[in-house]
């Protein structure tokens, strides 16, 4: 079975810094990865993905993502945040052609001025 | 496309009432997932449809819940009956499954609280 692990439970940060939200997964099988955001009183929405290919991943609202094999690990990272950056936000993991996805616990990104 | 619809958005009963909570999945889309979101246990996955069919619902709590999917557009999440500790956040959450596509759509979510 999958399993995913956030390594930090919040991430306070000043405006225009650079941000790096942790995760670690582990897995006997190939893998699917995902970053998701969940804004306030929102359902989660897709940040970026990685299936195959190009470690580096980039998705919406300026984020990125590297999937390292060796170190199981799929860091998001952000050079320059912004206020409207404060959120929850989820890594997921789920096995080639499985349906589901593995949760982590979340990360809370508050964004101070 | 309208994306997930959930009804209702808010949901407010008294313990021993039944609840029904409703999810549109986005067309196309084979997979569908009932979550379950609080503070204290953070998401958990309920259960999940495929192609309409119950796949894995080792996360439903007790027999007090139930879902259905009697068709592509649409399932339920039943409680009888509802219990305080059933409060929280509903998602349902849908997915193509085809050409490798995994990445989940959820809806806004459905809050209930039971008194």
């Amino acid at each position: 079975a999958q399993s995913v692990t956030q390594l930090d439970s919040q991430v306070p940060v000043f405006e225009e810094a650079p941000v790096e939200l942790r995760c670690n997964y582990s897995s006997s099988v190939s893998v699917y990865l995902f970053w998701y955001v969940q804004y306030p009183n929102q359902g989660l929405q897709l940040l970026l993905k990685y299936l195959s290919g190009s470690t580096l991943v980039k998705g919406i609202n300026g984020f990125e993502a590297e999937f390292n094999k060796s170190q199981t690990s799929f860091h998001l990272r952000k050079p320059s945040v912004h206020i409207s950056d404060t959120a929850e936000y989820f890594c997921a993991v789920s096995k080639v052609n499985a349906g589901k996805s593995t949760f982590g616990d979340g990360t809370t990104l508050t964004v101070k001025p | 496309d309208a994306g997930v619809i959930q009804s209702p958005r808010h949901e407010v009963t008294e313990m021993g009432q039944e609840v029904t909570l409703r999810c549109k999945p986005i067309s196309g889309h084979d997979y569908l997932f009932w979550y379950r979101q609080t503070m204290m246990r953070g998401l958990e996955l309920l259960i999940y449809f495929n192609n309409n069919v119950p796949i894995d619902d080792s996360g439903m709590p007790e027999d007090r819940f139930s879902a259905k999917m009697p068709n592509a557009s649409f399932s339920t999440l039943k409680i009888q009956p509802s219990e305080p500790r059933d409060s929280a956040v509903y998602f349902c959450a849908s997915s193509p499954g085809v050409l490798l596509l995994y990445e989940q759509y959820f809806g806004p979510g459905t809050r209930l609280t039971v008194t």
